[in-house]
């Protein structure tokens, strides 16, 4: 059982660049979402979605697009990368149902924007 | 503006004692709160939750209290063990979005 995994564990890029880090869940849930973690400012959210077709803005969308295709894959574009978007990534997932063990977090992917 | 915060950066505890970990919140619309350990290189993993309808919840050494009045979450662990050091993630939610909090550094002292 994987859980969520997420690839690149590390990526640098350059300003303008564009990217997709990758999220992959192999546990069926219906709810999948992206955060980045910076100091002083916690876990805030990016996008969300409840299902496939499904997605949602969170906290702090701008700069960011997602797509959910498929119950499993949820991947977070970049498209310019800004030295603002220099973060640590993490993807997470669950049941739609929030009494079910919260969130399974993935390992998350750090991004450095140069 | 922060809707989940945890005052407390930093926490070092004897083994064998108690370590409170608190969490204060604004919105009373949270109706969810879950608390999540993170080692470093590796993501949160949940550790406990707890519905606004509850105000306790308890699995092993770990509880969490909910007061509702003051919007305040704490979480208790009891007896500590070093390898509960770690960061502690306080979350609360409402509908379909979690909030968390800064989080708060525990150091468990041998």
């Amino acid at each position: 059982n994987a859980g969520v995994t997420q690839t690149p564990k590390f990526q640098v890029l350059k300003t303008g660049q564009s990217m997709t880090l990758q999220c992959a869940q192999d546990m069926n849930h219906e709810y999948m979402s992206w955060y980045r973690q910076d100091p002083g400012m916690g876990l805030r959210l990016i996008h969300y979605s409840v299902g496939a077709g499904i997605t949602d803005q969170g906290e702090v969308p701008n700069g960011y697009n997602v797509s959910r295709s498929t119950t499993e894959d949820f991947p977070l574009r970049l498209l310019s990368a800004a030295p603002s978007q220099t973060s640590v990534y993490f993807c997470a997932s669950s049941y739609l149902d929030r009494d079910i063990d919260g969130y399974t977090f993935g390992s998350g992917t750090r991004l450095t924007v140069v | 503006d922060q809707q989940v915060k945890q005052n407390s950066p930093s926490l070092s505890v004897q083994e064998g004692r108690i370590s409170i970990l608190n969490c204060d919140y604004t919105n009373s619309m949270f109706d969810y709160f879950l608390w999540y350990k993170k080692y470093p290189a590796e993501g949160p993993t949940f550790l406990i939750s707890i519905s606004s309808i509850k105000d306790k919840n308890e699995d092993g050494r770990f509880t969490v209290f909910l007061n509702k009045s003051a919007k305040h979450l704490s979480l208790h662990i009891v007896p500590s063990q070093p390898g509960d050091s770690a960061v502690y993630f306080c979350a609360a939610s409402t509908g379909n979005q979690f909030y968390f909090g800064t989080g708060t550094s525990l150091t468990v002292i041998p």
